[in-house]
């Protein structure tokens, strides 16, 4: 079955410590996208990626960095700098819009990792 | 104010029920439109997208109001299963997709 998966889908860091959150999609989408969602709030673009090795910042990139090296692959790492981590990280894929045409195209989400900073 | 500006609710309803949900959206240069749905702890999952001539999915209504700039969901003969968040999603970018996710609408359908 094609989809999206994240792991692990629990995880707890300690204050200080950087820690990877996997994304893996084998829908052969070019785009991919990671989020945060925290109680009350909206989704909040952290990073995007539109095609292999490119990315970039969203509105909270802050503490943050990924990689694209693979098409099918884009990481989120959280690091110490990031102050308020304890989230709930939402992975999505979707096709490339084309410049000329729809932008009604549907985003692809994987189950999510939550967070928590102890 | 926010870019997409949800009522929270919860929404109570019985099974049957017809209920309505707005939001509204504060760029004018916004691209399209979309309904997804949540349900707790889990991922969103497109619902519809929202066309400009509005659109229909079985018991499910989207409309598209620009001059106005809100979007609507209508849901009819409401289930006990349609219980979850429904979230209001704006493409701000062309060229790109660029989601600006309202915080959703709580639907809670009873029997």
């Amino acid at each position: 079955d094609g989809g999206i998966t994240q792991s692990p889908k629990y995880l707890f860091r300690k204050e200080g410590q950087n820690v990877t959150l996997s994304c893996e999609q084998n829908l052969n989408h070019d785009a991919m996208y990671w989020y945060r969602q925290d109680p009350g709030q909206g989704l909040r673009l952290i990073y995007y990626s539109q095609i292999v090795n490119d990315f970039q910042k969203g509105d909270i990139a802050e503490g943050y960095s990924v990689s694209r090296e693979k098409k099918e692959s884009f990481p989120l790492t959280v690091t110490s700098a990031q102050k308020n981590p304890t989230a709930f990280y939402l992975c999505a894929s979707s096709i490339a819009v084309p410049l000329l045409g729809t932008s009604l195209i549907e985003q692809f989400f994987g189950p999510g990792t939550r967070l928590t900073v102890l | 104010r926010k870019e997409v500006e949800q009522d929270p609710g919860p929404f109570n309803v019985p099974e049957g029920a017809t209920v309505a949900f707005n939001c509204t959206y504060s760029n004018s240069a916004s691209q399209s439109f979309f309904w997804y749905r949540q349900d707790c702890r889990k991922e969103p999952k497109l619902l519809m997208s929202v066309y400009s001539s509005g659109n229909e999915d079985g018991r499910f209504t989207a409309q598209l109001n620009r001059a106005s700039q809100y979007i609507s969901l209508l849901i009819r003969d409401s289930k006990l299963s349609d219980s979850a968040t429904y979230l209001c999603v704006v493409n701000i970018l062309r060229g790109f997709q660029k989601l600006v996710f309202g915080t959703g609408t709580r639907l809670l359908v009873s029997p």
